[in-house]
């Protein structure tokens, strides 16, 4: 059985950089073909994607905010780490944490629990 | 950037059938995958390559995809159907969802 869960700050000051991790069991990050994605939902809004990490550690993130991410992977711990520098209100979300096998299998399944992130000051 | 483009909301009444668009540029050249999101929950999939259903999910559910169009059907909806339904797709190695639909069953 395949779980992911989210986990960092609640609350984050503006400016600052937000960092969350993802820790996932079921499967490992080292097997060809699967990647880690992170994606966030703003209260009451629609799904955005954010970035993805593969097995061979290719990165692709959203062109709206490519400058901003940088996503990693300790294979070892299972982990799979998101920071977003300089956060601003508009980054206030629900950030999750998702799976994506090998090919042929290009959707999410499954996703985590979800964090809720609100940028204040 | 691609762009893919959904109805806001649509309601139907329990037992007819929804039906949800997801449009963008030759869509239809593209694998789509849909997901439904209830209140207070993680999305979950419940179509993906166009049309496949996964184990659990019910028959009811249905997908297709051509031209600039993709549809997830859902026939004899059920209160339990009521939630946001997104459409998702990669363009040039990232991804795209839809604005999402709300589904109100009454």
């Amino acid at each position: 059985q395949i779980t992911l869960k989210e986990s960092g700050p609640t609350v984050v000051q503006p400016t600052q950089t937000l960092t969350l991790t993802c820790t996932f069991s079921g499967f490992s990050l080292s097997t060809t073909g699967v990647g880690v994605g992170w994606i966030r939902q703003p209260p009451g809004k629609a799904l955005e994607w954010l970035a993805i990490i593969y097995w061979d550690d290719d990165k692709r993130y959203s062109p709206s905010l490519k400058g901003r991410l940088t996503i990693t992977k300790d294979t070892s711990k299972n982990q799979v780490v998101l920071l977003m520098t300089n956060v601003d209100p508009m980054d206030t979300a629900t950030y999750y944490c998702v799976h994506k096998g090998p090919r042929p299998q290009n959707w999410f399944d499954p996703w985590g629990q979800g964090s809720l992130v609100t940028v204040s000051a | 950037s691609y762009d893919l483009t959904q109805p806001p909301s649509l309601s139907v009444s329990p037992g007819q059938t929804a039906t949800i668009t997801c449009s963008g540029d030759q869509l239809g050249d593209k694998f789509i995958s849909w997901y439904q999101q209830k209140a207070g929950q993680s999305p979950v999939v419940v179509i993906y390559l166009d049309n496949k259903r996964p184990s659990g999910v019910p028959d009811r559910f249905s997908g297709s995809n051509s031209g600039t169009t993709a549809t997830l059907t859902i026939s004899g909806t059920q209160a339990m159907d009521e939630a946001h339904y997104y459409c998702q797709a990669w363009d040039s190695a990232t991804v795209v969802f839809g604005g999402g639909t709300k589904l109100t069953v009454l």
